[in-house]
């Protein structure tokens, strides 16, 4: 079945800082989806990436998705503290998300 | 805004006992997926549910596990026979359509003693 891999699992930044975040696949993904996770919290759909080499905005988050539907990135421009939570990315296909690991980020005011 | 709900927020049960977990999907959403997450891990992928039969499940789903639909609102899952391991935070999703966002309800938290 499909992987997604995300590495590191965690990341420390400064406020007003950027971040950047990576999710792999060894094979070709259909789609790709990520999710915000606060602390107690459940999965938040954030974005949904469909083409090769699809870029979509919302706000201070840029998300892409590489030319050969294995990769994508997420990337936060000038961290809040309200950024703080779990990143995950999810391969979507045949009606299920197979979830990776996760980033938590953290955000020193 | 419409939301996925799950009830209960939290169930302790002793190893060996059936656990029946409820969630209402959104009303116009079409499938309906479980996934469980053990503390501190990554969201899992248990079973997806379409038009009144599953869809897809991975090999964690295995014969303990079952889901229903017993009315036009609710979406369970049961447990038949719990095991320690089982304790986890379960999460009810459900989408417009196969592969759309999911959106997931708040959990319950499943504790086996």
């Amino acid at each position: 079945g499909q992987q997604v891999m995300q590495i590191p699992q965690y990341q420390h930044v400064q406020e007003g800082e950027d971040f950047t975040t990576y999710c792999n696949s060894s094979t070709t993904l259909s789609n790709i989806q990520w999710y915000k996770q606060r602390p107690g919290g459940h999965p938040v759909f954030l974005i949904q990436l469909v083409k090769s080499g699809e870029v979509k905005k919302q706000k201070r988050l840029t998300f892409q998705f590489g030319e050969a539907k294995k990769n994508s990135s997420l990337h936060i421009t000038a961290t809040q503290t309200t950024d703080v939570g779990t990143y995950f990315c999810a391969a979507g296909a045949n009606s299920k998300l197979t979830f990776g690991k996760g980033i938590t980020l953290s955000v020193r005011p | 805004e419409p939301e996925v709900t799950q009830t209960p927020s939290h169930q302790v049960t002793q190893m060996g006992q059936e656990v029946i977990l409820r969630c209402v999907p959104i009303s116009n959403h079409l499938y309906f997926y479980w996934y469980r997450q053990i503390l501190g891990q990554k969201v899992e992928f248990l079973v997806s549910f379409y038009n009144n039969e599953i869809s897809e499940k991975s090999e964690i789903f295995d014969d303990q596990f079952s889901v229903e639909r017993p009315d036009g609102s609710n979406f369970t899952l049961k447990i038949r026979s719990t095991k320690l391991e089982d304790s986890a935070m379960y999460f009810c999703a459900s989408s417009t359509l196969r592969d759309n966002e999911q959106f997931f309800g708040p959990g319950t938290r499943l504790t086996v003693l």
